[in-house]
């Protein structure tokens, strides 16, 4: 059973430029949230997928966007790169969501996609 | 604001001598506590989840528990292979993570 793949494993990218990152998560969830984390830091929440809507989004400027289709595989872009925005970008998955337990919707993570921005 | 900070933010140890790694949290509605661990260029991969205060789990060498307002993840007689980052969650609808404690087990 594959767990949480991501690619591009590395992504180099220049100031002003667009980048668009990809997540499959584990076989049997429908649930995608993406994280960012900047070295030696923990990941920072950026937005959650679910039933092809974004429904959660933390601190992050409209520049960052995403979508799922309805495999469930979900895309993160981020346009007008600064270099601020250089860090391990996380994809996690979770099982469908119990709506009588919350709390209860385990993430698990892919390795992550490095992007440095030049 | 919600909040979770981590400490101490580094740990050496020798093998064999048990610690214990903090967590503490701030948060309106917590649903859940998260403990990963993280080895350098990876993601992080889950441990323990626990739901309220009292609970514990246990994993081979680890131990996590909570209270009302933190968590501890004591570690027994650790070995070089449990040198990792060690990350705290806490789920109040979406994951807040604490900055994570690195800990280094020398042979």
């Amino acid at each position: 059973d594959a767990g949480v793949t991501q690619s591009p494993t590395h992504l180099i990218k220049t100031r002003g430029q667009q980048v668009t990152l990809r997540c499959s998560p584990k076989s049997g969830h429908d649930t995608v949230s993406w994280y960012q984390q900047a070295l030696g830091q923990g990941p920072q929440f950026i937005f959650q997928y679910y039933e092809e809507e974004e429904r959660q989004r933390g601190n992050f400027p409209d520049r960052f966007s995403g979508h799922q289709f309805p495999n469930y595989s979900s895309e993160l872009n981020v346009n007008a790169l600064l270099l601020g925005d250089s860090a391990l970008y996380l994809c996690a998955s979770s099982l469908p969501r119990d709506r009588g337990r919350v709390g209860k919707n385990i993430q698990y993570f892919g390795a992550g996609t490095r992007l440095s921005v030049l | 604001e919600d909040q979770v900070t981590q400490s101490p933010e580094a740990l050496r140890l020798q093998e064999g001598e048990s610690s214990s790694l903090n967590c503490s949290y701030t948060v309106s509605g917590l649903r859940g506590l998260f403990w990963y661990r993280q080895d350098p260029g990876k993601g992080p991969e889950f441990l323990f989840t626990l739901y309220s205060a009292g609970e514990e789990k246990e994993k081979e060498r680890l131990k996590a528990t909570l209270t009302k307002k933190e968590s501890f993840l004591h570690i027994t007689a650790p070995k070089p292979e449990d040198s990792a980052t060690y990350l705290c969650a806490v789920q109040t609808g979406k994951l807040i993570f604490g900055q994570g404690t690195t800990l280094q087990v020398k042979p």
